[in-house]
């Protein structure tokens, strides 16, 4: 069984404030996607990793995966009221997607 | 592009009943769709993979005689919740992907249907 570890569970910060989640597996995923989902509504891809080392820009937000395709993180600068929501990443194993527990990040003006 | 839809958004439905959820790709054909259970403040729980013309493959302790999923077309996935009980209530999501389209195993998640089981 293949198991995406994804921390904090919970965030609660000030706008403006800086924020880091992370995914971390002892599997190798072929690619690894970060998802962003608000309550009532389906998730909406944010971004996806393919490549060990790489990192994608998007807009406020550093998506990186780890050298070994095992980790990744979401980093989000200067967040705002808008960030709210729950972020999830996924890893691609095989025909699926294998999904971290979610992370719940509200952000307070 | 890339758009899934789901119908309905929300459903009620008494006890013992069955409910049918309806998930479409409505840009682009999707081979493969995916069924996934959601609970209040959770992450995403596979139920089971559907891909064109042949029979779905359902993840280890979903019933699938409890969810039937047809995948009759290449726009269209159905989940039917057969003889439904209140513990079936749930946020039920599905997701497409055409290897055409997308690359890396991205899914376009449609935007869910609340069910409630009375």
């Amino acid at each position: 069984t293949q198991l995406l570890e994804q921390s904090p569970q919970f965030l609660s910060i000030q706008e403006g404030e800086n924020l880091t989640v992370y995914c971390n597996s002892s599997s190798v995923f072929s690619s690894l996607q970060w998802y962003r989902q608000e309550p009532g509504e389906g998730p909406v891809l944010l971004v996806t990793v393919v490549t060990g080392g790489e990192v994608k820009k998007l807009k406020r937000l550093t998506f990186q995966f780890g050298d070994a395709r095992k980790d990744s993180s979401l980093h989000i600068t200067a967040a705002q009221p808008g960030d709210t929501g729950l972020y999830l990443c996924a890893g691609a194993y095989g025909n699926k997607l294998v999904f971290g527990a979610g992370t719940i990040l509200r952000v307070k003006s | 592009g890339a758009v899934v839809s789901q119908h309905p958004s929300r459903v009620i439905c008494k006890s013992g009943t069955s409910v049918k959820i309806e998930c479409r790709s409505l840009d682009f054909q999707a081979t493969t769709m995916f069924w996934y259970r959601q609970f209040p403040k959770q992450s995403l729980m596979l139920m089971a993979t559907s891909n064109e013309g042949s029979k779905a493959t359902y993840e280890q302790g979903v019933e699938k005689d409890k969810f039937l999923i047809n995948h009759a077309s290449l726009t269209l996935s159905t989940l039917t919740v057969t003889s439904a009980h209140p513990e079936d209530s749930s946020f039920y999501i599905c997701s497409a992907r055409d290897w055409g389209l997308a690359d890396y195993n991205e899914q376009f998640f449609g935007p869910g249907t609340r069910l409630t089981v009375l």
